[in-house]
Protein backbone atom coordinates (compact mmCIF):
# COMPACT_ATOMS: atom_id res chain seq x y z
CA UNK A 1 0.00 0.00 0.00
CA UNK A 2 2.80 2.33 -0.45
CA UNK A 3 0.58 3.94 -3.34
CA UNK A 4 -1.36 5.66 -0.66
CA UNK A 5 0.66 8.29 0.51
CA UNK A 6 0.20 10.83 3.56
CA UNK A 7 2.29 13.75 4.76
CA UNK A 8 3.09 14.73 7.52
CA UNK A 9 2.91 11.40 9.17
CA UNK A 10 3.17 13.15 12.59
CA UNK A 11 2.03 16.81 13.46
CA UNK A 12 2.00 18.97 16.48
CA UNK A 13 0.18 22.03 16.67
CA UNK A 14 -1.64 24.33 18.55
CA UNK A 15 -5.20 25.06 19.62
CA UNK A 16 -6.62 27.96 16.79
CA UNK A 17 -3.75 26.99 14.57
CA UNK A 18 -5.25 25.78 10.72
CA UNK A 19 -3.73 22.26 9.01
CA UNK A 20 -3.49 20.29 6.32
CA UNK A 21 -2.97 17.41 5.97
CA UNK A 22 -2.21 15.63 2.68
CA UNK A 23 -2.92 12.33 0.91
CA UNK A 24 -1.31 11.79 -2.72
CA UNK A 25 -2.10 7.87 -4.69
CA UNK A 26 -0.53 6.49 -7.81
CA UNK A 27 -3.35 4.01 -8.11
CA UNK A 28 -5.56 5.46 -10.30
CA UNK A 29 -8.23 5.38 -8.07
CA UNK A 30 -11.11 7.83 -8.35
CA UNK A 31 -12.85 7.27 -4.81
CA UNK A 32 -11.08 8.78 -2.42
CA UNK A 33 -12.01 8.92 1.64
CA UNK A 34 -10.86 10.28 4.65
CA UNK A 35 -10.97 8.87 8.23
CA UNK A 36 -10.43 9.57 11.58
CA UNK A 37 -9.34 7.23 14.26
CA UNK A 38 -10.07 7.21 17.90
CA UNK A 39 -9.41 4.76 20.21
CA UNK A 40 -12.54 2.59 21.14
CA UNK A 41 -14.52 4.22 17.82
CA UNK A 42 -13.17 2.60 15.31
CA UNK A 43 -13.05 4.40 11.86
CA UNK A 44 -15.65 7.10 11.35
CA UNK A 45 -15.94 8.91 7.73
CA UNK A 46 -15.07 12.96 7.58
CA UNK A 47 -15.15 13.60 3.74
CA UNK A 48 -15.12 11.32 0.42
CA UNK A 49 -14.75 12.23 -3.27
CA UNK A 50 -15.88 10.29 -6.06
CA UNK A 51 -14.28 12.82 -8.23
CA UNK A 52 -12.60 15.79 -8.57
CA UNK A 53 -15.84 17.46 -8.75
CA UNK A 54 -17.42 15.49 -6.37
CA UNK A 55 -17.16 15.82 -2.64
CA UNK A 56 -19.24 14.75 -0.11
CA UNK A 57 -19.63 14.81 3.67
CA UNK A 58 -19.00 12.36 5.94
CA UNK A 59 -20.66 11.54 9.36
CA UNK A 60 -17.87 14.17 11.53
CA UNK A 61 -17.26 16.92 8.75
CA UNK A 62 -17.92 19.38 11.68
CA UNK A 63 -14.50 21.37 11.65
CA UNK A 64 -12.93 20.26 8.79
CA UNK A 65 -12.64 20.50 4.75
CA UNK A 66 -11.35 19.24 2.18
CA UNK A 67 -9.92 19.71 -1.29
CA UNK A 68 -9.04 17.39 -4.06
CA UNK A 69 -6.84 19.29 -6.32
CA UNK A 70 -6.39 16.41 -8.60
CA UNK A 71 -7.33 12.84 -9.12
CA UNK A 72 -4.31 11.88 -7.39
CA UNK A 73 -4.69 14.09 -4.57
CA UNK A 74 -7.13 15.21 -1.85
CA UNK A 75 -6.11 17.08 1.10
CA UNK A 76 -7.78 17.24 4.79
CA UNK A 77 -7.88 20.68 6.67
CA UNK A 78 -8.77 21.62 9.71
CA UNK A 79 -9.58 25.70 9.98
CA UNK A 80 -8.63 25.82 13.31
CA UNK A 81 -7.64 22.87 15.10
CA UNK A 82 -9.32 22.03 18.61
CA UNK A 83 -7.80 19.43 21.20
CA UNK A 84 -10.84 17.09 20.31
CA UNK A 85 -9.25 16.72 17.38
CA UNK A 86 -6.34 14.93 18.36
CA UNK A 87 -6.44 11.54 16.72
CA UNK A 88 -5.04 9.42 13.63
CA UNK A 89 -6.15 10.25 10.31
CA UNK A 90 -6.41 7.91 7.25
CA UNK A 91 -7.01 8.79 3.66
CA UNK A 92 -8.35 5.78 1.97
CA UNK A 93 -8.82 5.33 -1.99
CA UNK A 94 -10.96 2.71 -4.18
CA UNK A 95 -11.48 2.26 -7.61
CA UNK A 96 -14.97 2.82 -9.12
CA UNK A 97 -16.45 -0.98 -9.16
CA UNK A 98 -13.82 -2.43 -6.70
CA UNK A 99 -14.79 -3.62 -3.42
CA UNK A 100 -11.78 -2.88 -1.19
CA UNK A 101 -10.08 0.73 0.03
CA UNK A 102 -6.36 0.97 0.21
CA UNK A 103 -5.36 2.89 3.12
CA UNK A 104 -2.34 5.20 3.46
CA UNK A 105 -0.04 4.77 6.49
CA UNK A 106 -2.12 7.51 8.58
CA UNK A 107 -1.36 10.38 9.86
CA UNK A 108 -0.87 10.97 13.74
CA UNK A 109 -2.18 15.02 14.69
CA UNK A 110 -2.26 16.25 17.95
CA UNK A 111 -3.49 19.60 19.15
CA UNK A 112 -2.54 21.15 22.33
CA UNK B 1 -28.27 6.50 10.49
CA UNK B 2 -26.63 3.67 9.60
CA UNK B 3 -24.75 1.90 12.74
CA UNK B 4 -22.75 -1.36 12.91
CA UNK B 5 -21.99 -2.76 16.29
CA UNK B 6 -19.00 -5.28 17.05
CA UNK B 7 -18.59 -7.56 19.72
CA UNK B 8 -16.15 -7.33 21.51
CA UNK B 9 -14.64 -4.92 22.16
CA UNK B 10 -11.37 -6.88 23.11
CA UNK B 11 -10.48 -10.43 23.23
CA UNK B 12 -7.29 -12.18 24.80
CA UNK B 13 -6.51 -15.48 23.90
CA UNK B 14 -3.66 -18.12 24.55
CA UNK B 15 -2.17 -19.39 21.42
CA UNK B 16 -3.71 -22.29 19.53
CA UNK B 17 -7.31 -20.86 21.24
CA UNK B 18 -10.16 -20.13 18.75
CA UNK B 19 -11.75 -15.97 18.21
CA UNK B 20 -14.94 -14.98 16.89
CA UNK B 21 -15.85 -11.55 16.12
CA UNK B 22 -19.14 -10.15 15.89
CA UNK B 23 -20.69 -7.56 13.73
CA UNK B 24 -24.31 -6.54 13.45
CA UNK B 25 -26.21 -3.97 11.36
CA UNK B 26 -29.35 -1.65 12.63
CA UNK B 27 -30.04 -1.75 9.17
CA UNK B 28 -30.01 -4.21 5.90
CA UNK B 29 -26.73 -4.41 4.02
CA UNK B 30 -25.69 -4.55 0.54
CA UNK B 31 -22.26 -5.92 1.54
CA UNK B 32 -19.98 -6.29 4.06
CA UNK B 33 -15.87 -6.19 4.11
CA UNK B 34 -13.32 -6.95 7.06
CA UNK B 35 -10.72 -5.25 7.59
CA UNK B 36 -7.25 -6.04 9.63
CA UNK B 37 -5.24 -3.52 11.22
CA UNK B 38 -2.11 -4.67 13.29
CA UNK B 39 -0.77 -2.29 15.78
CA UNK B 40 0.93 0.56 14.80
CA UNK B 41 0.07 -0.32 11.33
CA UNK B 42 -3.10 0.82 8.85
CA UNK B 43 -6.12 -1.28 8.04
CA UNK B 44 -6.12 -3.60 5.57
CA UNK B 45 -9.09 -5.70 3.36
CA UNK B 46 -9.10 -8.93 4.41
CA UNK B 47 -12.34 -10.32 2.52
CA UNK B 48 -15.84 -8.76 0.91
CA UNK B 49 -19.29 -11.23 1.71
CA UNK B 50 -22.22 -9.96 -0.74
CA UNK B 51 -25.04 -13.12 -0.75
CA UNK B 52 -27.36 -13.76 2.06
CA UNK B 53 -25.94 -17.08 4.36
CA UNK B 54 -22.53 -16.37 2.47
CA UNK B 55 -19.40 -18.41 4.18
CA UNK B 56 -16.11 -17.84 2.87
CA UNK B 57 -12.47 -18.95 4.53
CA UNK B 58 -9.26 -18.10 3.68
CA UNK B 59 -6.88 -20.24 5.78
CA UNK B 60 -7.82 -20.20 9.34
CA UNK B 61 -10.07 -17.44 8.99
CA UNK B 62 -13.85 -18.08 8.16
CA UNK B 63 -16.20 -15.00 7.43
CA UNK B 64 -20.25 -15.17 7.48
CA UNK B 65 -23.12 -13.41 6.55
CA UNK B 66 -26.06 -13.67 8.11
CA UNK B 67 -29.28 -14.29 6.21
CA UNK B 68 -30.76 -11.07 6.77
CA UNK B 69 -27.67 -9.62 5.55
CA UNK B 70 -27.70 -7.76 8.91
CA UNK B 71 -25.38 -9.26 10.85
CA UNK B 72 -21.85 -10.96 10.21
CA UNK B 73 -18.70 -13.26 11.77
CA UNK B 74 -14.99 -13.61 11.63
CA UNK B 75 -14.11 -17.00 13.09
CA UNK B 76 -10.32 -17.75 13.69
CA UNK B 77 -9.33 -21.04 14.29
CA UNK B 78 -6.27 -21.90 16.57
CA UNK B 79 -4.42 -18.36 16.81
CA UNK B 80 -1.37 -17.71 15.99
CA UNK B 81 0.72 -14.66 17.49
CA UNK B 82 0.39 -13.19 13.76
CA UNK B 83 -2.87 -13.02 14.17
CA UNK B 84 -2.61 -9.96 16.68
CA UNK B 85 -4.54 -6.68 15.84
CA UNK B 86 -8.13 -4.96 15.66
CA UNK B 87 -10.27 -6.84 13.04
CA UNK B 88 -12.90 -4.54 11.18
CA UNK B 89 -16.07 -5.14 10.28
CA UNK B 90 -17.42 -2.44 7.36
CA UNK B 91 -21.20 -2.50 5.83
CA UNK B 92 -22.19 -0.55 2.76
CA UNK B 93 -26.34 -0.22 2.58
CA UNK B 94 -28.79 -0.85 0.53
CA UNK B 95 -29.66 2.17 -0.73
CA UNK B 96 -25.53 2.84 -0.96
CA UNK B 97 -24.89 0.14 -3.49
CA UNK B 98 -23.48 -0.02 -6.57
CA UNK B 99 -20.16 2.34 -7.87
CA UNK B 100 -20.45 4.93 -5.13
CA UNK B 101 -20.91 3.01 -1.60
CA UNK B 102 -19.65 4.26 1.28
CA UNK B 103 -18.58 2.46 4.36
CA UNK B 104 -19.60 2.22 7.95
CA UNK B 105 -17.07 0.49 10.24
CA UNK B 106 -17.49 -1.27 13.34
CA UNK B 107 -15.36 -0.02 16.43
CA UNK B 108 -13.53 -3.09 16.26
CA UNK B 109 -12.13 -5.68 18.17
CA UNK B 110 -8.50 -5.71 19.62
CA UNK B 111 -6.83 -9.50 19.99
CA UNK B 112 -4.00 -9.93 21.77
CA UNK B 113 -2.61 -13.51 21.68
CA UNK B 114 -0.24 -14.79 24.59
CA UNK B 115 2.20 -17.44 22.99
Amino acid sequence: DADVTQTPRNRITKTGKRIMLECSQTKGHDRMYWYRQDPGLGLRLIYYSFDVKDINKGEISDGYSVSRQAQAKFSLSLESAIPNQTALYFCATRLAGGNEQFFGPGTRLTVL
Amino acid sequence: GQQVMQIPQYQHVQEGEDFTTYCNSSTTLSNIQWYKQRPGGHPVFLIQLVKSGEVKKQKRLTFQFGEAKKNSSLHITATQTTDVGTYFCAGSGVFSGGSNYKLTFGKGTLLTVNP
